[in-house]
């Protein structure tokens, strides 16, 4: 089992749509999560992290479900700018941090 | 503009030529690290350098050699390398971290993108 999984998408999705990814871990002593933003051919950006109780960052929601060891991120009124890859990213050991492959989503009008 | 700097940007070079990687940090950061991004797979964590001493060496092939001169440059040196290490490198910043403090997150540059032919 892959340490950090995400469906790879595409996800393709209307502008206005409300969209969310998983993301599953394998170590359940993971202790931090994040979710980094990459558009094409640039480098990965901290969008958010995720923290015990969910966050909120304007239209963007993460949440944390340590039992079922996953987090999620949830995307609502989609813009053409959120067209990017997703990628989640838990922190294991000394400041290790596991990426997941990514989730592509692609906003059209 | 980031406050990670990488040249070059893209790099073509056979696989007898030896080249090297530059990442330069303006952050005050004293962690520095290398990755590699192949296509449609996860970064792949290759070394880990805190306040100038290789903490982490995640397995890579000795073609691949890190340098870390000081804690505001890396340097990834590249000798007889294969086609399929082709590939995007990602050089990353992070204030030493401190257990269980946030303060762990990572500050990318714009990547070196490899070709070896």
């Amino acid at each position: 089992r892959k340490e950090v999984e995400q469906d790879p998408g595409p996800f393709n999705v209307p502008e206005g749509a409300t969209v969310a990814f998983n993301c599953t871990y394998s170590n359940s002593a993971s202790q931090s999560f994040f979710w980094y933003r990459q558009d094409c051919r640039k480098e990965p950006k901290l969008l958010m992290s995720v923290y015990s109780s969910g966050n909120e960052d304007g239209r963007f929601t993460a949440q944390l479900n340590r039992a079922s060891q996953y987090i999620s991120l949830l995307i609502r009124d989609s813009k053409l700018s959120d067209s990017a890859t997703y990628l989640c990213v838990v922190r294991g050991g000394y400041n290790k941090l596991i990426f997941g492959a990514g989730t592509r989503l692609a906003v059209h009008p | 503009e980031t406050g990670v700097t990488q040249t070059p940007r893209h790099l073509v070079m056979g696989m007898t030529n030896k080249k090297s990687l530059k990442c330069e940090q303006h952050l005050g950061h004293n962690a520095m690290y290398w990755y590699k991004q192949s296509a449609k797979k996860p970064l792949e964590l290759m070394f880990v350098y805190s306040l100038e001493e290789r903490v982490e060496n995640n397995s890579v092939p000795s073609r691949f050699s890190p340098e870390c001169p000081n804690s505001s440059h890396l340097f990834l040196h590249l000798h007889t390398l294969q086609p399929e290490d082709s590939a995007l490198y990602l050089c990353a910043s992070t204030p030493v971290p401190i257990p269980g403090s946030g303060a762990n997150v990572l500050t990318f540059g714009a990547g070196s993108r490899l070709t070896v032919l």
